[in-house]
């Protein structure tokens, strides 16, 4: 299996722009997970799905970020507009059926 | 609310000293607390699960413990190799449909272990 895979890997943009991050889960994982990790605050839940269904998204910093997940193979992180204070790493992962997570490799944003 | 505190923050080692990392959690019961290992520039990599305190897991060099308070990841005759930071996640037990997944995580422990 190829994992969870996430793309842009990196992305450099300036502050106001549309910013958009994009996941495939591993195939028949079912829960989808969008994390934001920084040095000060660690990895932070963002959002999750279950069945491409929006189960929480009480950790969505606010109305300029959104999340879609159309169908169980794909999904997006959306930032709009974008700010200084977004610069972060985002991990998109699956869930498997013990409950652990298989994260991506991330996508490293910058807002200049 | 959910909390989990890692420490130490850093640890070096000399290739070959053993020692411990700590993770202590305080949550509304627990359904699970996982141990993750982050390479620089890459995701977390799931290595254990336990659920219930007194339950061990070893996976080579690692050996993680749990306690109704704290889990310990023990790495003995650690290799330069082991070098990563290591995190901690519970998930906390909810009522039945809540149908929630979510792990909070410890900020991680940066292990170095020197040649």
């Amino acid at each position: 299996d190829a994992g969870v895979i996430q793309s842009p890997r990196h992305e450099v943009t300036e502050m106001g722009q549309e910013v958009t991050l994009r996941c495939k889960p591993i195939s028949g994982h079912n829960s989808l997970f969008w994390y934001r990790q920084t040095m000060m605050r660690g990895l932070e839940l963002l959002i999750y799905f279950n069945n491409n269904v929006p189960i929480d998204d009480s950790g969505m910093p606010e109305d300029r970020f959104s999340a879609k997940m159309p169908n169980a193979s794909f999904s997006t992180l959306k930032i709009q507009p974008s700010e200084p204070r977004d610069s972060a790493v985002y991990f998109c992962a699956s869930r498997g059926q013990a409950g652990e997570l298989f994260f991506g490799e991330g996508s490293r944003l910058t807002v200049l | 609310e959910d909390q989990v505190t890692q420490s130490p923050e850093a640890l070096r080692l000399q290739e070959g000293e053993s020692s411990s990392l700590n993770c202590s959690y305080t949550v509304s019961g627990l359904r699970g607390l996982f141990w993750y290992r982050q390479d620089p520039g890459k995701g977390p990599e799931f290595l254990f699960t336990l659920y219930s305190a007194g339950e061990e897991k070893e996976k080579e060099r690692l050996k993680a413990t749990l306690t109704k308070k704290e889990s310990f990841l023990h790495i003995t005759a650690p290799k330069p190799e082991d070098s990563a930071t290591y995190l901690c996640a519970v998930q906390a037990a909810l009522s039945p449909g809540a149908g929630s997944y979510q792990l909070t995580f410890g900020k991680g422990t940066k292990l170095s272990v020197i040649p």
